[in-house]
């Protein structure tokens, strides 16, 4: 099966909204509620941003959210700040028990 | 403190086996959905295998029948045991927890180990 689909890279200016797709299929993004997206700085280990297609983990900014249509989940960014600047990948369930992670997005804030 | 702690890489030859560890503290690795993710050098995030809290293991296609994830209670220790190692398994590899809520296991890492490198190369 292949990675999820996300776009290379994805840019914007301090202050702006952006937001990164991940396409899957109806096995995947579009069968269950189980998406995650995270953050990873260069060197360091990712961390979780958003979990259950919508939800936040304590401690993290109301900036970022999470959403899902048809087989497509995404992730936005309000207010861009310069330590918004990283890597981001969303992660689905499969229904072998297995999780599949996106090809990863390069977020560059102007 | 609440923390992963990985070890056990480094350079090995193809064909050759390595076994990762990882340390945890401040939870039990045995009450706790645990799971390994790679990072090929400049690639992108690679699920590996998870073992449930029943001690079921499930693994990626890419490792399965080379790869087994294991842990040790009274150590609270997660392990990776891998054989028949090629050069596409090198990476840096993560331990992580996945999120629990009350009973509910969400498939979200909310807990990441530093990683450790393997390299597999003649």
């Amino acid at each position: 099966q292949s990675a999820l689909t996300q776009p290379a890279s994805v840019s914007g200016s301090p202050g702006q909204s952006i937001t990164i797709s991940c396409t899957g299929t109806s096995s995947d993004v579009g069968t269950y509620a189980l998406v995650s997206w995270y953050q990873q700085h260069p060197g360091k280990a990712p961390k979780l941003m958003i979990f259950e297609v919508t939800k936040r983990p304590s401690g993290v900014s109301n900036r970022f959210s999470g959403s899902k249509s048809g087989n497509a989940a995404y992730l936005t960014i309000s207010g861009l700040q310069a330590e918004d600047e990283a890597d981001y990948y969303c992660c689905s369930y499969l229904s072998s028990r297995t999780l599949m992670f996106g090809g990863g997005t390069k977020l560059t804030v102007l | 403190e609440v923390q992963l702690v990985e070890s056990g890489g480094g350079l090995i030859q193809p064909g050759g086996s390595l076994r990762l560890s990882c340390a945890a503290s401040g939870f039990s690795v045995t009450n706790n959905f645990m799971t390994w993710v790679r990072q090929a050098p400049g690639k992108g995030l690679e699920w590996v295998s998870v073992i449930h809290t029943s001690g079921s293991t499930f693994y990626a296609d890419s490792v399965k029948g080379r790869f087994t994830i294991s842990r040790d209670n009274p150590k609270n220790t997660l392990y990776l045991q891998m054989n028949s190692l090629r050069a596409e398994d090198s990476a840096v590899y993560y331990c992580a927890r996945d999120l629990l809520v009350g009973n509910y296991y969400f498939y979200a890492m909310d807990l990441w180990g530093q990683g450790t490198t393997v390299t597999v190369s003649s």
